[in-house]
């Protein structure tokens, strides 16, 4: 199946900084998604980008299928913004439905 | 529209005991999913669904029963409970298409003591 790795495994950043999350997949793709766990054990769901670029206030996402890459960037970061970052796939063709989830991202933004 | 809801959301259990963790949606999805959450091993899967009446082995099945009676709902069983299954379990749903986000429940945290 799929194979999803996450890079780095833990950031710690000031209030404020610019971060970017990054997330390789090892084949072609139709769904990949980033999520942010909360420290309350709720998986948000930030984006839904299998190709192209999105924005959602201070986060964006782009993901480059043909590279098999995704990238998350947070600007200003903020305490809120701490928790863990996820990065899933669900591969291409036939009827595999398995949502791969990468091993995540810790990310501690400090005040 | 609730999306995925799962319960209970916590849950102790004596070694041996077994019980339902149920998951609902109501967006008519083929695809549901469970997975357990581990620390460091990011979410792992455990049993998939496409269908009502069908459903396969994900990952990690061993001491885990499901069945998809219904679109809605897609129950996990545990049968006999070992200290191995204490975890944050999620359940999920994909439209059948898979290129469309999926949708999470808010989690079961289960200790098997």
């Amino acid at each position: 199946g799929i194979q999803v790795e996450q890079s780095p495994p833990d950031l710690i950043l000031q209030e404020g900084a610019n971060s970017t999350l990054r997330c390789n997949f090892s084949d072609s793709v139709n769904n990949l998604q980033w999520f942010h766990q909360n420290p309350w054990g709720q998986l948000i769901n930030l984006f839904y980008i299998p190709s192209g670029t999105k924005q959602n206030g201070r986060l964006s996402a782009t993901t480059v299928a043909t590279e098999r890459y995704s990238l998350l960037y947070i600007s200003s970061s903020q305490t809120t913004d701490s928790g863990v970052y996820f990065c899933a796939a669900l591969n291409s063709g036939g009827s595999n439905y398995k949502l791969t989830f990468g091993k995540g991202t810790l990310l501690t933004v400090n005040p | 529209n609730a999306g995925v809801t799962q319960t209970p959301k916590f849950q102790v259990l004596k070694t041996g005991q077994s019980m339902t963790l149920q998951c609902a949606q109501d967006m008519n999805h083929e695809y549901m999913s469970w997975y357990r959450q581990d620390p460091g091993m990011g979410l792992r899967l455990i049993h998939y669904s496409v269908g009502a009446g069908i459903t396969d082995q994900g990952e990690v099945p061993n001491g885990y029963n499901v069945s998809r009676s219904t679109t809605e709902d897609f129950p996990l069983r545990l049968l006999s409970a070992a200290p191995s299954q204490t975890s944050v379990y999620f359940c999920a749903s994909i439209p059948r298409s898979g290129r469309a986000e999926a949708f999470f429940g808010q989690g079961t945290r289960l200790t098997v003591v």
